[in-house]
């Protein structure tokens, strides 16, 4: 089975800032990344699928990159509103599928 | 407009049985694979399990296999699963997902406590 190691796993930043995430697969998944963003009582929002590409509605602060085991999630300019967990997520060929553990991030 | 809405949730006593339920509009429902996810309190999100859009394929997690049972009725656009010898540590909400490929749809989720 595909493990999903994400970091960190908490993050402090202030708005405007600049915040990057990773998430790395324990095997290649080529581009077979989402990122979702979770807010407290809330289903998972898709943010970003096929590992860089932009959900329709989403803002264009939210970008990621990456291929194989290797990927980033950036937010380019922090806004109070993205206070949340973000999470990573393989979909390689078949089931199990697998998330990353979370990233919590805060605004400092 | 895409909706899947979850229910059946609910509290039970260890070892005991509960069956979900999630109801699916505004797509072709048979076209599509669905996926049960569940995510323990202030824990991260596990997959639980996948059907295909005709039911033919299934796969469970390790966590699951053997006491959950996933299945679809594509005439009443419902998902299904049938959670038996559940565990204290089965407590989480339930959500259903379409396709986790494209990840874009998920219901609201589904309570299921597991407790004496």
């Amino acid at each position: 089975d595909i493990q999903m190691t994400q970091s960190p796993s908490s993050l402090s930043a202030s708005v405007g800032d600049r915040v990057t995430i990773t998430c790395q697969a324990s095997q290649d998944i080529s581009n077979y990344l989402n990122w979702y963003q979770q807010k407290p009582g809330k289903a998972p929002k898709l943010l970003i699928y096929d590992a860089s590409n932009l959900e329709t509605g989403v803002p264009s602060r939210f970008s990621g990159s990456g291929s194989g085991t290797d990927f980033t999630f950036t937010i380019s300019s922090l806004q109070p509103e993205d206070i949340a967990t973000y999470y990573c997520q393989q979909y390689d060929n078949l089931p199990p599928y697998s998330f990353g553990q979370g990233t919590k991030l805060e605004i400092k | 407009e895409v909706q899947l809405v979850e229910s059946g949730g609910g509290l039970v006593q260890p070892g005991g049985s509960l069956r979900l339920s999630c109801a699916a509009s505004g797509f072709t429902f048979s076209d599509y694979e669905m996926n049960w996810v569940r995510q323990a309190p202030g824990r991260g999100l596990e997959w639980v399990s996948y059907i295909s859009g005709s039911g033919d394929t299934i796969y469970y997690a390790d966590s699951v296999k053997g006491r959950f049972t996933i299945s679809r009725d594509n005439a009443k656009n419902s998902l299904y699963l049938l959670m038996n010898s559940l565990r204290a540590e089965d407590t989480a909400v339930y959500y259903c997902a379409r396709d986790l490929a494209t990840g874009g749809y998920w219901g609201q989720g589904t309570l299921v406590t597991v407790s004496s």
